[in-house]
């Protein structure tokens, strides 16, 4: 089974320090998303990448960064937490599945963080 | 990508077929409709996705209108376990894998 694993469930963390969200796929897959879900307003794409050391902002980049080093690993960086956002981080990785370029989604357990 | 309309939650007995409706009128004609659910302090799992015609897979059922603008998720015998969020996301083929995420519909499934 295709495993994304993100290093953290539940993490707490003080304004204006700096956090790393880790998540690692097995599968030697391309594309790595992270998204934040937050109440009333759904799952949004915060940063994505489609490959080694290249990335793209998504829907709300603002106070996010990310790290491609190795294909296996997609990390989301706060530069300088502060409490908007505390949130539920879902990391994905993306996978060919059968012909004609369709494309599944896996997604990591979530890292539900806590900026006090 | 196209933007998809849901209602916001519904309700099924136990048992029953549930029946998920999604609006996605200006899909476009590459565009596959794809269905994810997310069970409560989980990640989003892949159900089902389609282009055109009617799919079927041991999960679900996805019947897509001829016109493409609609589509309906169908569990065919719901249990307690189904109660989670279902979304339904439109997206190219060949693209990123790009997810756009709507709000989704919270199916409470009820003994």
């Amino acid at each position: 089974d295709v495993k994304v694993t993100q290093s953290s469930r539940y993490l707490v963390k003080r304004t204006g320090e700096k956090v790393f969200l880790e998540c690692v796929q097995d599968m030697d897959h391309e594309n790595m998303f992270w998204y934040r879900q937050d109440p009333g307003l759904g799952l949004r794409l915060i940063y994505f990448s489609y490959d080694v050391k290249m990335k793209e902002k998504g829907d709300i980049p603002e106070g996010y960064s990310v790290s491609r080093e190795k294909k296996e690993r997609f990390s989301l960086i706060l530069e300088s937490a502060s409490t908007n956002q505390t949130s539920m981080y879902l990391c994905a990785s993306i996978v060919p599945i059968g012909g004609a370029g369709n494309t599944e989604a896996f997604f990591g357990q979530g890292t539900r963080l806590t900026v006090v | 990508d196209a933007k998809t309309t849901q209602p916001t939650s519904m309700d099924c007995a136990e048992g029953r077929a549930a029946n998920l409706p999604c609006n996605h009128s200006t899909i476009s004609g590459n565009e596959y409709v794809y269905w994810y659910r997310q069970i409560h302090s989980q990640g989003p799992q892949y159900i089902i996705h389609g282009l055109k015609n009617n799919e079927t897979n041991e999960m679900a059922s996805l019947i897509i209108t001829e016109d493409r603008k609609s589509s309906t998720l169908i569990l065919p015998h719901a249990t307690l376990r189904d109660t989670a969020v279902y979304y339904c996301i439109v997206r190219v083929v060949r693209n990123t894998g790009k997810l756009i995420f709507g709000q989704g519909t919270t199916l409470q499934v009820k003994p």
